[in-house]
């Protein structure tokens, strides 16, 4: 069965500093990993995705992510955050063939302290 | 504009009321998708169509039966409402079933039961 774990669920960090949240996934087939972003009482963002190919993906203000398969692992990353930056984010793993839905971790918030 | 809307944003209601969510989408997409999203946070699949057609049903009970008169809506009728029902329900629609089509979230409807 296919899975994600998101290990931390609350990750404090002041404004300016580097942040690092964590996703590990389980899937004994291709998977294509996926970030989400959501602020508070909306919806879901794509922050950036990894389908294939090179494994550091760059998505959108500012955030990247590092898909390592040996360590079954796709961990986000921005080198410096600012308080729009809290939010609650989401990991997830789409299933391959012709079922495209997500499989979504339980997500981290990301508080930014000025 | 807004690309995946749904309606009413926010719903109160009684146990055993019958009650519906509607989405809609004004992508082009042949996929949209229902998803709960629990008071932890955790964000699970519930339907998925592909132009018009069921093509994933996890385990809901048979109180949820989504209709999708057209490629651009999926609407959600909840019959015998239960208190496990409160959730926010977001839509989503793709521009295909495969992973590699990004999936755009709707704002969300809060249900709440009392």
């Amino acid at each position: 069965a296919q899975s994600v774990t998101q290990l931390d669920s609350q990750v404090p960090v002041f404004e300016e500093a580097p942040v690092e949240l964590r996703c590990n996934y389980s899937s004994s087939v291709s998977v294509y990993l996926f970030w989400y972003v959501q602020y508070p009482n909306q919806g879901l963002q794509l922050l950036l995705k990894y389908l294939s190919g090179s494994t550091l993906v760059k998505g959108i203000n500012g955030f990247e992510a590092e898909f390592n398969k040996s360590q079954t692992s796709f961990h986000l990353r921005k080198p410096s955050v600012h308080i729009s930056d809290t939010a609650e984010y989401f990991c997830a793993l789409a299933r391959g063939g012709s079922q495209g839905n997500l499989i979504f971790g339980k997500g981290t918030k990301l508080s930014v302290k000025p | 504009d807004t690309a995946v809307s749904q309606t009413p944003k926010y719903l109160v209601t009684q146990m055993g009321n019958d009650k519906s969510i509607k989405c809609e989408q004004n992508l082009g997409h042949d996929t949209m998708y229902w998803y709960k999203q629990d008071s932890k946070k955790f964000l699970k699949i519930m339907f998925s169509y592909n132009n018009k057609e069921l093509i994933i049903n996890e385990t809901v009970p048979n109180r949820f039966s989504p209709k999708s008169p057209d490629k651009a809506h999926l609407n959600l009728h909840i019959n015998s409402l239960e208190l496990g029902d409160s959730a926010v329900y977001f839509c989503a629609s793709s521009q295909g079933v495969t992973p590699t089509y990004e999936q755009y979230f709707g704002p969300g409807t809060r249900l709440t039961v009392t």
